[in-house]
C-alpha cells in the first residue's frame, strides 16, 4: 500500500529555515516523480516543486532560490529545505507522487508551516 | 505560465442533481496532462480524473471528464452527499505546474 507521511512543520520566525520530510512506503521514491504542493489557510492549491526520477528539479517562481527539493534513497524519503521563510509561505505542505500519465495520484496528509514572529 | 480559470466559483446544488464544472486554460494543454481533484475540509486532495477523461482508481462512474485544448469539463451526473467539496483542475505538462482556483460545490 502506498503511503506518504509528512513531518517537520511548525512555527518559525520570518527569515528562518525549516526542513520538511515525506517518508514514503509501498514504492521507491527515486523511481517516481515527487512533488510538493502547498495550501495557504483558506486558499487553493499551489504547486511548489518537483523532482524527477533523473534528479532534475523545478520550482515555482515564488520559492525559487529559497527552497530546495531532494530525496534520500536509503531512507526512501523526500525533503523540502525551506530557507529565508516569509509570512506568505505559511501553508499546509503536501507531498505528492506524480505519475507522468495520471497526475498526482497519492498525497500525504500534509504538515502545517506557520511563519510568524 | 499556463493559467487555469475555473467556473463557476461556487455551485449550489441539491443531492441527485447534475454538476457541470468548467476549466479553461490560457493556452493549449495536452489532454494527457490535465487532471481533476477534489478536496474535502481537513483532507488532502484526491485524484478524480486524469488524462482529461479517465477515472482514477476507485472513482465512481458518476464522475466524467471531457474536453481538449483550452476547455475542459468535469461532470458529476448525480450528486451524492459525499461529493460536496472543492474541485480543482490542474495541468502538469509544463512547469510551473498549475492548479485552477477551484470550484466549491455546496448544498443548496
Amino acid at each position: 500500500e502506498v503511503q506518504l507521511v509528512e513531518t517537520g512543520g511548525g512555527l518559525i520566525q520570518p527569515g528562518g529555515s525549516l526542513r520538511l520530510s515525506c517518508a514514503a512506503s509501498g514504492f521507491i521514491v527515486s523511481s517516481k516523480y515527487m512533488s510538493w504542493v502547498r495550501q495557504a489557510p483558506g486558499k487553493g492549491l499551489e504547486w511548489v516543486s518537483v523532482i524527477y526520477s533523473g534528479s532534475s528539479t523545478y520550482y515555482a517562481d515564488s520559492v525559487k532560490g529559497r527552497f530546495t527539493i531532494s530525496r534520500d534513497i536509503s531512507k526512501n524519503t523526500l525533503y523540502l529545505q525551506m530557507n529565508s521563510l516569509r509570512a506568505e509561505d505559511t501553508a499546509v505542505y503536501y507531498c505528492a507522487r506524480l505519475t507522468a500519465t495520471t497526475g498526482f495520484d497519492y498525497w500525504g496528509q500534509g504538515t502545517l508551516v506557520t511563519v510568524s514572529s | 505560465e499556463i493559467v487555469l480559470t475555473q467556473s463557476p466559483g461556487t455551485l449550489s446544488l441539491s443531492p441527485g442533481e447534475r454538476a457541470t464544472l468548467s476549466c479553461r486554460a490560457s493556452q493549449s494543454v495536452s489532454s494527457s496532462y490535465l487532471a481533476w481533484y477534489h478536496q474535502k475540509p481537513g483532507q488532502a486532495p484526491r485524484l478524480l480524473i486524469y488524462g482529461a477523461s479517465s477515472r482514477a482508481t476507485g472513482i465512481p462512474d458518476r464522475f466524467s471528464g471531457s474536453g481538449s485544448g483550452t476547455d475542459f469539463t468535469l461532470t458529476i451526473s448525480r450528486l451524492e452527499p459525499e461529493d460536496f467539496a472543492v474541485y480543482y483542475c490542474q495541468q502538469f505538462g509544463y512547469s510551473p505546474f498549475t492548479f485552477g482556483p477551484g470550484t466549491t460545490v455546496d448544498v443548496k
